[in-house]
């Protein structure tokens, strides 16, 4: 059983610019989300996708976009990239839908530095 | 507002000197919770859930538990290999982790 994998490790961009990041699930999960880490602090919830739709929103601009594919592989876009978005940005899958309700497994995170 | 706050911040044990962490909740309707201990730069790794006051779940040295408003992480002789950030967030359609409390284990 393969796990959630995460693409790429690192990146850096300059302030301004757009990036994409991207995530496979876990084999067997149907729901993504993805999550803000930044130094020190707890996971922030961005938003979970479920069969190819946005189900769920955490208090993020909408510069903040994403993707589920019909296999289940999901991409986080960010544009206008702000100094403030340097962080370790976490994919997490689940089997159901009520993704607060189920444990998520992780992926090893794309650490993103904004310069 | 709901939050989630654990505590200590921060704490440096021995090896084999027990200890406990400390999750608190001020969300609404408490629907349980989950513990995730995460080490530095990977993502969190899944431990328990537990669903209602009462519940006590146990892994190896590690052993959680649930009341109304708090949970517990009771580490029992704690190893080195027991240091990571330890994180437990609300079982909620809205999910919300604390910061985490950072566990080094001294040899």
């Amino acid at each position: 059983e393969t796990g959630v994998t995460q693409s790429p490790t690192h990146l850096i961009k300059t302030r301004g610019q757009q990036v994409t990041l991207r995530c496979s699930s876990q084999s067997g999960h149907n729901t993504v989300s993805w999550y803000q880490q930044a130094l020190g602090q707890g996971p922030q919830f961005i938003f979970q996708y479920y069969r190819e739709e946005e189900n769920g929103r955490g208090n993020f601009p909408p510069r903040f976009s994403g993707l589920q594919f019909p296999n289940y592989s999901s991409e986080l876009n960010v544009n206008a990239l702000e100094l403030d978005d340097s962080a370790l940005y976490l994919c997490a899958s689940s089997v159901s839908l009520q993704v607060g309700y189920n444990e998520q497994f992780f992926g090893p995170g794309t650490r993103l530095t904004v310069l | 507002e709901d939050q989630v706050t654990q505590s200590p911040e921060a704490l440096r044990l021995q090896e084999g000197e027990s200890s406990s962490l400390n999750c608190s909740y001020t969300v609404s309707g408490l629907r349980g919770l989950f513990w995730y201990r995460q080490d530095p730069g990977k993502g969190p790794e899944f431990l328990f859930t537990l669903y209602s006051a009462g519940e006590e779940k146990e892994k190896e040295r590690l052993k959680a538990t649930l009341t109304k408003k708090e949970s517990f992480l009771h580490i029992t002789a704690p190893k080195p290999e027991d240091s990571a950030t330890y994180l437990c967030p609300n079982r909620d359609d809205k999910i919300i982790f604390g910061k985490g409390t950072r566990l080094h284990i001294l040899p």
